[in-house]
């Protein structure tokens, strides 16, 4: 049950496009397609921005993107606004259990 | 509204017992999986014990297997953790958790979590 390996930090400016990577194995990761992202303002609960690897919940904006390739799934936000600054996880599901991301802290410059 | 309310955080003392509850509203309870999920003060989320929808099935992290319990009683529409042999470390927000249907980790639905400090 080790943690999924993300950058501690990304930032970026207004309107620019970052993209936060979560690195697992081939028995998270690069073995299922249920990889989702979470969104977390500071003291608030997470929420839910992408599931299944590149599905977006009803909600969401399309600024947001998933994808997957090998042992290592992405989160690009396009579009960058300030209300976007938070951290975000990446969870996958491995054998009969789950595993998240250590986080990324997203600045907006 | 669908929602999710914790409750029974609350301070405790090493080796202490405490019993969590999540009360859930808006939904059909038991048609959904369920999970805890804990943050320690400045940290990232740590996933540690999961049920299904029947609540047949459960699953624990190995930093709480053996000390914690997970139930539900669906006619009651409630998610319960049993904490048992509290350590410092288990210091954090506690969250409960819906996986959305059909899928295996989409959590679409979060209470708001409740603290739960352990210290003598």
């Amino acid at each position: 049950q080790s943690a999924l390996t993300q950058p501690a930090s990304v930032s970026g400016s207004p309107g620019q496009s970052i993209t936060i990577s979560c690195t697992g194995t081939n028995s998270d990761v690069g073995d299922y397609n249920s990889v989702s992202w979470y969104q977390q303002h500071p003291g608030k609960a997470p929420k839910l921005m992408i599931y299944d690897v590149s599905n977006r919940p009803s909600g969401v904006s399309s600024r947001f993107s998933g994808s997957k390739s090998g042992n290592s799934a992405s989160l690009t936000i396009s579009g960058l606004q300030a209300e976007d600054e938070a951290d975000y996880y990446c969870n996958s599901y491995t054998t009969n259990f789950w595993v998240f991301g250590g986080g990324t802290k997203l600045t907006v410059l | 509204e669908m929602q999710l309310v914790e409750s029974g955080g609350g301070l405790v003392q090493p080796g202490g017992s405490l019993r969590l509850s999540c009360a859930a509203s808006g939904f059909t309870f038991s048609s959904h999986g369920m999970h805890w999920v804990r943050q320690a003060p400045g940290k990232g989320l740590e996933d540690i014990s999961g049920i299904t929808s029947n609540g047949v099935i459960t699953f624990y992290a190995n930093s709480v297997k053996g000390r914690f319990t997970i139930s539900r009683d669906n006619s009651k529409n409630t998610l319960y953790l049993q904490m048992g042999s509290l350590r410092a470390e288990d210091l954090a927000v506690y969250y409960c958790a819906r996986v959305l249907r059909g899928t295996k980790n989409a959590f679409d639905i979060w209470g708001q979590g409740t603290m739960v400090t352990v210290s003598s």
